[in-house]
């Protein structure tokens, strides 16, 4: 079956633009889940979306948003880029409840200059 | 603040050399996950621990989880280069599938 698609895989923004990026999960899965991964912080959790509404919601201003579609595909948004959000975003997609397998996309490399 | 702090941050070894890598922490995970990242790619799960002490094998690679649901190890014998990668360890501490990620740990075998 068809794994997690991210789109775009890279995205070049300037300081104060906003972007939003793309994430089909695996058929069938309906939790989706957005990381952030820098060299500095590592993997951090951004939000987890579940039949539409938002389950988990990580330390983040916000300034970071998201949403899923009735179809399970979900986007996030930043808005008023600063540099610091230079980061891989990664998407997860899994079925719901504990301790299940987290299928990851390849991420958006997103660079804010 | 949950934290998992993984150790060591880099190993660099030889083929054929065995290794270990912690993970660590002063909360209680009600399982936990290791995951290898290679570059350009998202992590792929290698193993879910669920019980205090479980202990896990997968071919060269065999995992502990600790008794008090706080710590877990892998441990790789006779490392081969396609071992290399980004190995992280993650725990789930509540409901969903939110998961708490460790510092994780570079690992270079080369020939």
């Amino acid at each position: 079956k068809a794994g997690v698609t991210q789109t775009p895989r890279y995205l070049i923004k300037t300081r104060g633009q906003q972007v939003t990026l793309s994430c089909s999960p695996i058929s069938g899965h309906r939790s989706v889940s957005w990381y952030q991964q820098t060299p500095g912080q590592g993997l951090q959790f951004l939000f987890e979306y579940f039949s539409e509404t938002q389950r988990n919601k990580g330390n983040f201003p916000g300034r970071f948003s998201g949403r899923q579609f009735s179809n399970s595909r979900s986007e996030m948004n930043v808005s008023t880029l600063e540099l610091g959000d230079s980061a891989l975003y990664l998407c997860a997609s899994s079925t719901w409840g504990g301790a299940t397998e987290a299928f990851f996309g390849q991420g958006t490399r997103l660079t804010v200059v | 603040t949950q934290l998992l702090e993984q150790s060591p941050q880099f190993l660099s070894i030889q083929e054929g050399e065995n290794l270990t890598v912690y993970c660590n922490s002063s909360s209680v995970f009600s399982s936990l996950q290791w995951y290898r990242q290679e570059p350009g790619e998202g992590p792929v799960l290698l193993v879910t621990v669920v019980t205090g002490g479980e202990v896990k094998k997968l071919k060269r690679l065999t995992f502990q989880f600790g008794d008090a649901r706080k710590d877990s190890s892998l441990h790789i014998t006779a490392a081969q280069p396609g071992d290399t990668g980004l190995y992280l360890c993650a725990g789930f501490t509540g409901g969903g599938n939110k998961l708490t990620f460790g510092t994780g740990t570079q690992l270079k075998v080369e020939l």
